[in-house]
């Protein structure tokens, strides 16, 4: 059974950091790209950026409202993605969900997510 | 904002077919490929509908999905209780910051 697993998040003050883990299981994590996706008070989803695997050179991207803020990374031995937050803004605000992408297209599993709340 | 558009709200009783729209543009929906995620309450998003009318095994064939040019639509024939959730739509997106894109999600109430 496909599992994605998550951990870390909670309140920080705008400015602050918080890293988001993601353990998965139940699959070869390696062969796969990992993205995460954040749902927004009021907003819906939105896509929040990608790592590919190591055929891909773990290259990564970003959207634009989080790029140079943001990053992610993996470690294929222990079956674990992060995302690394800086530099957060109250807009940062959302529930943050780890996410698989597979041949038959995008966020095909999810995370059980996590809530990130930035506020002074 | 969502770039893709569905209306907030759904309804129908048990048994009513219901269907879902989602509109987008000639650089999504109408050139690529249409998701569907079903969200129950308290739970992750899960995917109902890929590849804009393929369902994923498990998933009961009273889902269905279907496009036409920048619209596509999802329904759920023979509404049944445990189908109350939101629904979102997703789309590859062609333009200068070319990523997935999301709608705005869709509150399905079975009456």
């Amino acid at each position: 059974e496909v599992q994605l697993v998550q951990s870390g998040g909670g309140s920080v003050q705008p400015g602050g950091s918080l890293r988001l883990s993601c353990v998965a299981s139940g699959f070869t994590f390696s062969d796969h790209f990992m993205d995460w996706v954040r749902k927004t008070p009021g907003k819906g989803l939105e896509w929040v950026g990608r790592i590919r695997d190591q055929g891909n050179s773990y290259t990564t991207r970003y959207a634009a409202s989080v790029k140079g803020r943001f990053s992610i990374s993996r470690d294929d031995s222990k079956n674990l993605v992060y995302l690394q937050m800086n530099s957060l803004k109250t807009e940062d605000t959302a529930i943050y969900y780890c996410t698989r992408d597979s041949p038959t297209g995008p966020f095909d599993y999810w995370g059980q997510g996590t809530l990130v709340t930035v506020s002074s | 904002q969502p770039v893709l558009a569905q209306p907030p709200s759904a309804s129908g009783t048990p048994g009513q077919i219901v269907t879902i729209s989602c509109s987008g543009t000639t650089s999504n929906i109408a050139t690529n490929y249409v998701y569907w995620y079903q969200q129950l309450p308290e739970a992750a998003p899960k995917l109902l509908i890929y590849e804009t009318d393929q369902r994923p095994s498990g998933v009961p064939d009273r889902f269905s999905g279907s496009k036409s040019g920048t619209s596509a639509s999802l329904t759920i024939s023979g509404l049944r209780s445990e189908d109350e959730a939101d629904y979102y739509c997703a789309a590859w997106d062609d333009s200068l910051t070319a990523f997935y894109v999301f709608g705005s999600g869709t509150k399905v109430t079975v009456l």
